[in-house]
């Protein structure tokens, strides 16, 4: 069955960056891309990007232009998302779901990952 | 940027039927999804292609999409679909995703 599991809760302070996994299986990777969505608490979904593991081409929306960097292991079917320059405001959960070509829906998501950025 | 807005929430009696709203601009002419977010849990695909059901949702569930608006329609409301909603489509002209505000269902 298809799963994307995720990397465990971080904790950070401004400044830092942060690095995530999603490693799925299950499924070819290379055939389907990987999103990254987050949400901050009490808020509601919003969509940062999405790389094709295929050709390792990446799309990243404009609010985090410049400050995350997607990228794909396919010896392990993993895709990682770095978010760098962490301010309280990037305290949410992220997640990963897999997305389907040219249909451009996400049919199965990862558990979520706790981001916290405190001093 | 392209913006997909619902109202923010809805209650609804058991058994009754619920609609759900995204408004975009010419959104009849991209593919919307839906998903549903319990409390507490990732989002779940129950909607997609405009009116498409994944395997494993209730066909109480059923979608439309035309001109401006997209909804999403829970027939014989239950008291398991109690959780926010949120509609998603992909804007063509830059390329990017984009989620609606989301809307909270209340089944009282």
């Amino acid at each position: 069955q298809v799963r994307l599991v995720q990397s465990g809760t971080e904790v950070k302070k401004p400044g830092a960056s942060v690095n995530l996994s999603c490693k799925t299986s299950g499924y070819t990777f290379t055939n389907y891309y990987i999103v990254w969505v987050r949400q901050a608490p009490g808020q509601g979904l919003e969509w940062m990007g999405i790389i094709n593991p295929s050709g390792d081409i990446t799309t990243y929306g404009q609010k985090f232009q410049g400050r995350v960097t997607m990228t794909r292991d396919t010896s392990t079917s993993t895709v990682n998302m770095e978010l760098s320059s962490l301010t309280s405001d990037d305290t949410a959960v992220y997640y990963c779901a897999r997305g389907i070509p040219s249909y451009y829906y996400f049919d199965y998501w990862g558990q979520g990952t706790l981001v916290t950025v405190s001093s | 940027s392209y913006d997909l807005t619902q109202s923010p929430s809805v209650s609804v009696s058991p058994g009754q039927t619920t609609s759900i709203t995204c408004s975009g601009y010419k959104l009849g002419d991209k593919y919307v999804s839906w998903y549903q977010q319990k409390s507490g849990q990732s989002p779940v695909l129950v909607i997609y292609q405009d009116n498409k059901r994944p395997s494993g949702i209730p066909a109480r569930f059923s979608g439309s999409n035309s001109e401006n608006t997209a909804t999403l329609t829970i027939s014989g409301t239950q008291t398991m679909d109690e959780a926010d909603y949120y509609c998603q489509t992909w804007d063509s002209t830059t390329a990017l995703y984009v989620f609606g505000t989301g809307t909270k269902v209340t089944v009282l």
